[in-house]
């Protein structure tokens, strides 16, 4: 069946502009992550909804940073006033309930702030 | 948190076994050890996970030492293609965020 998808796949914004990142996950997933991966490092963890809410929303670097899972399963990730730093590839993940139940991760948005 | 560690590179000739370790001290008796694997330009790829016994499957076995504190990712026949970045992970039961990702072991297959 179809995996993770994630758009865009490549995003390039200026600083200070607003963007959105969209994650389609697993149909039946009931968790759902963001994560961020700057060059060389593992991914970081930013927030994971269990169904439509936020289960932990600690790794939201500060308050530009929201996200949204309206439905149970589309979720987006909202930025406001993009700095450099920002910069990364945003990485998704979905799974089923339980500790052991794999993550399947799509192949991430490639955010670029200039 | 749970934490792992692991060496920052590993290489290994093609054909050959891999024996890939990590170490995880301050695990719990109900923490699920995760192995995934990151290939360059894509996101990370489940490979295996277990409890207490060992586990198999076709891409790799997972050996637990009797303590839990460690644990060792074997790949039995190492390709060109298994060159990733391999990260050791534990996921408590519960507790949907703890899923925090090391820097993991970078991965070299010498034809």
């Amino acid at each position: 069946g179809a995996g993770v998808s994630q758009t865009p796949s490549n995003k390039v914004t200026e600083k200070g502009k607003y963007v959105e990142l969209r994650c389609d996950p697993i149909s039946g997933h009931t968790a759902l992550y963001w994560y961020r991966q700057s060059l060389g490092q593992g991914p970081e963890f930013l927030i994971y909804f269990q169904g439509t809410g936020a289960a932990d929303d600690s790794g939201l670097p500060n308050d530009r940073f929201f996200a949204v899972r309206p439905e149970g399963s589309v979720s987006t990730l909202k930025i406001q006033r993009t700095e450099r730093g920002d910069s990364a590839v945003y990485l998704c993940a979905s799974s089923s309930t339980g500790p052991q139940s794999p993550l399947h991760f799509g192949n991430g948005t490639r955010l670029t702030v200039t | 948190d749970a934490k792992t560690t692991q060496p920052n590179s590993m290489e290994s000739n093609e054909e050959e076994p891999v024996h890939l370790p990590c170490n995880h001290s301050t695990i719990s008796g109900t923490d699920y050890i995760h192995w995934y694997r990151q290939l360059p330009s894509q996101g990370p790829e489940y490979v295996i996970h277990g409890l207490t016994s060992n586990v198999n499957n076709r891409m790799a076995s997972l050996a637990i030492a009797e303590d839990r504190k460690s644990s060792t990712l074997i790949l039995h026949r190492a390709t060109l293609r298994d060159a990733a970045v391999y990260y050791c992970i534990l996921r408590v039961p519960n507790t949907g965020n703890q899923f925090y990702f090391g820097t993991g072991t970078s991965l070299t297959v010498i034809p």
